[in-house]
Order: C-alpha cells, then sequence, then structure tokens
C-alpha cells in the first residue's frame, strides 16, 4: 500500500492565520481525500482532490475556509484559512490503496 | 441517523478475554466495509476488510449482515496491545473511488 508523509505533524497557530498542510505519496494515485478528526469524534469528510481539476468539498466546507492543491499526482495541499479555535483538530490526508492509507495527521491548535 | 453507527464503548477488559464489537450502517447500497485501528495520537490503520462471507485473520474475526446492515468484529485472546480505539468503516460504492463513512469508533482497553 502507499505510503503517505504529511507534515507538520503539529502546530499551534494565532487566530485569523492560515496554516498549509503537505502530503507527498510515493506512488501516484487518482484522488486524495482530505479528513478532519476533532476532539472525541470520528473522520469527517472535508473534501476529494483530483488532478488538474477542482476539488469536491462536503456539505459543510468550503473552498475559501479550505482551499486545496493538487499540483500532481503524488501531492496534494490543504490549507485552513483564517482560523478560530474551533478549527482545533486533527487533519489527515488519505488515498485508496489495500484498504484506505492515511497520512500521520497534523494536530492543529488555534489560540 | 449516522451512516454508520457503533458500541460507543468504552470496554475494559482483562488479558485472554475475548470481545465482540457492533456496528450498523445505514445505506443498504454500501458495498465495502473495513475495520480501522486508531491508537492514541495515531492515523487510523486498516486491521481487516469485511466480506459476506466473513472472513477471520488471527485472533480476529470480522462478519458482514447485508440483510441486518451489521458489522461485527470479535477479537479472542485479548492483547494488552489490542487497546486502542476501532472504527467501523463503510464505503457507499465498490473500493475505487468510494466515500468513507467512519464511526465514532469503540474504546478498548485490555487490562494485565
Amino acid at each position: 500500500s502507499a505510503v503517505i508523509s504529511q507534515k507538520p505533524s503539529r502546530d499551534i497557530c494565532q487566530r485569523g492565520t492560515s496554516l498549509t498542510i503537505q502530503c507527498q505519496v510515493d506512488s501516484q494515485v487518482t484522488m486524495m481525500f482530505w479528513y478532519r478528526q476533532q476532539p472525541g469524534q470520528s473522520l469527517t469528510l472535508i473534501a476529494t482532490a483530483n488532478q488538474g481539476s477542482e476539488a469536491t468539498y462536503e456539505s459543510g466546507f468550503v473552498i475559501d475556509k479550505f482551499p486545496i492543491s493538487r499540483p500532481n499526482l503524488t501531492f496534494s495541499t490543504l490549507t485552513v484559512s483564517n482560523m478560530s479555535p474551533e478549527d482545533s483538530s486533527i487533519y489527515l490526508c488519505s488515498v485508496e490503496g489495500n484498504g484506505y492509507t492515511f497520512g500521520s495527521g497534523t494536530r492543529l491548535t488555534v489560540v | 441517523r449516522k451512516e454508520v453507527e457503533q458500541d460507543p464503548g468504552p470496554f475494559n477488559v482483562p488479558e485472554g478475554a475475548t470481545v465482540a464489537f457492533n456496528c450498523t450502517y445505514s445505506n443498504s447500497a454500501s458495498q465495502s466495509f473495513f475495520w480501522y485501528r486508531q491508537d492514541c495520537r495515531k492515523e487510523p490503520k486498516l486491521l481487516m476488510s469485511v466480506y459476506s462471507s466473513g472472513n477471520e485473520d488471527g485472533r480476529f474475526t470480522a462478519q458482514l449482515n447485508r440483510a441486518s446492515q451489521y458489522i461485527s468484529l470479535l477479537i479472542r485472546d485479548s492483547k494488552l496491545s489490542d487497546s486502542a480505539t476501532y472504527l467501523c468503516v463503510v464505503t457507499d460504492r465498490g473500493s475505487t473511488l468510494g466515500r468513507l463513512y467512519f464511526g465514532r469508533g469503540t474504546q478498548l482497553t485490555v487490562w494485565p
């Protein structure tokens, strides 16, 4: 199965700022998925990123808040914009392969 | 109603015990089913896929009942290292391009 390198692993950010999370996959994949896991909750899909087209966002998530880039078949970024404490969460990327493989996650704390 | 519902737990069992987790899903068109394991502060990792015929991997047995829209995971001879949160996951189509739906997870603690 694919190996995903996700960074940063954690960050503490001031409200109103933005953070960009990167995921690098060791193989080419058609689709990459971005999830959020809030404290004590399960994973919620934010968007699906296809190379060469705009990401598809789930209900409750918008591009202005969570812009995504997918410049090639092995890389994607998710930006959390204009952050507030409610954005404090773990963010994970995922790709399909032998089930689904996840990056190690980015633990974001907004203060 | 949530797409995937799981036993809330937590389950606290002694080493060597047998423990079973249940999960129900609401979409009868769901096609692929998985159990994931998530350790504290770690990403989810695939434990096993779940097939209609049921499948076993060592001490772990997964069952699927499509008629009842019910999935189970049985862990025999529990080990301390089995302590984790177990996530029930379903997709709404075949694995290719499928959207994953996660249960909230069931927390298991195995004590010596």
